[in-house]
């Protein structure tokens, strides 16, 4: 079974300007998560998408924003990027039954602004 | 404000050993918690989760051990081995909230040494 994949796993891209990274899931799984992991930090929870609605959104400005497709893959696209978005991040998904929160992850992309 | 805390960045036990990473959490809501592992250059792992119900789950060589009263967890691995080493990451969630979502730790970076 395949697990979950992300494209591109590496992207550079100058400040201002927009990035989309994209996330396609286990199959089954309904929910999609995106989380940061900036360098020395932990990570931090960006968004989830569970049957293709918003559900939740971690403490990051509106220009960070996503959505998830019939098929439950799903986008994530950072606007106005700053040098700071540079970071790891990472899809996951799982079942998104109440109480299955066990995520699986993908191998995330690397963002690099400069 | 952050509602888990791993206060140790890193970790060096000899091989062989007991290693222990411990977790402390603030939010009373919690009732549901997970140790991912992480590799370099790949996204974490789950590797063992605990429900509150619960004040231990073993898993092979590893071990979760939940404190309610100190709003403390620890995992326990042993005898460690040189694959363990990797970023250990907890983490939290309060399952049955309808804005879900997991809470993580700032991680530990184990090592073990020969």
């Amino acid at each position: 079974e395949a697990g979950v994949t992300q494209s591109p796993t590496h992207l550079i891209k100058t400040r201002g300007q927009q990035a989309t990274l994209r996330c396609s899931p286990i199959s089954g799984h309904t929910s999609v998560y995106w989380y940061q992991q900036a360098l020395g930090l932990g990570l931090q929870f960006l968004l989830w998408y569970d049957e293709g609605e918003e559900r939740n959104r971690g403490n990051f400005p509106p220009r960070f924003s996503g959505r998830q497709f019939p098929n439950y893959s799903s986008e994530l696209n950072v606007n106005a990027l700053e040098l700071e978005d540079s970071a790891l991040y990472l899809c996951a998904s799982s079942l998104g039954e109440a109480g299955q929160e066990t995520q699986y992850f993908g191998p995330g992309t690397r963002l690099l602004v400069l | 404000d952050q509602q888990v805390k791993q206060n140790s960045p890193s970790l060096s036990v000899q091989e062989g050993r007991i290693s222990i990473l411990n977790c402390d959490y603030t939010n009373s809501m919690f009732d549901y918690f997970l140790w991912y592992k992480k590799y370099p250059a790949e996204g974490p792992t789950f590797l063992i989760s605990i429900s509150s119900i619960k004040d231990k789950n073993e898993d092979g060589r590893f071990t979760v051990f939940l404190n309610k009263s100190a709003k403390h967890l620890s995992l326990h691995i042993v005898p460690s081995q040189p694959g363990d080493s990797a970023v250990y990451f907890c983490a939290a969630s309060a399952r049955y909230s309808s804005a879900s979502k997991i809470i993580f730790g700032s991680g530990t970076r184990l090592s073990i040494r020969p």
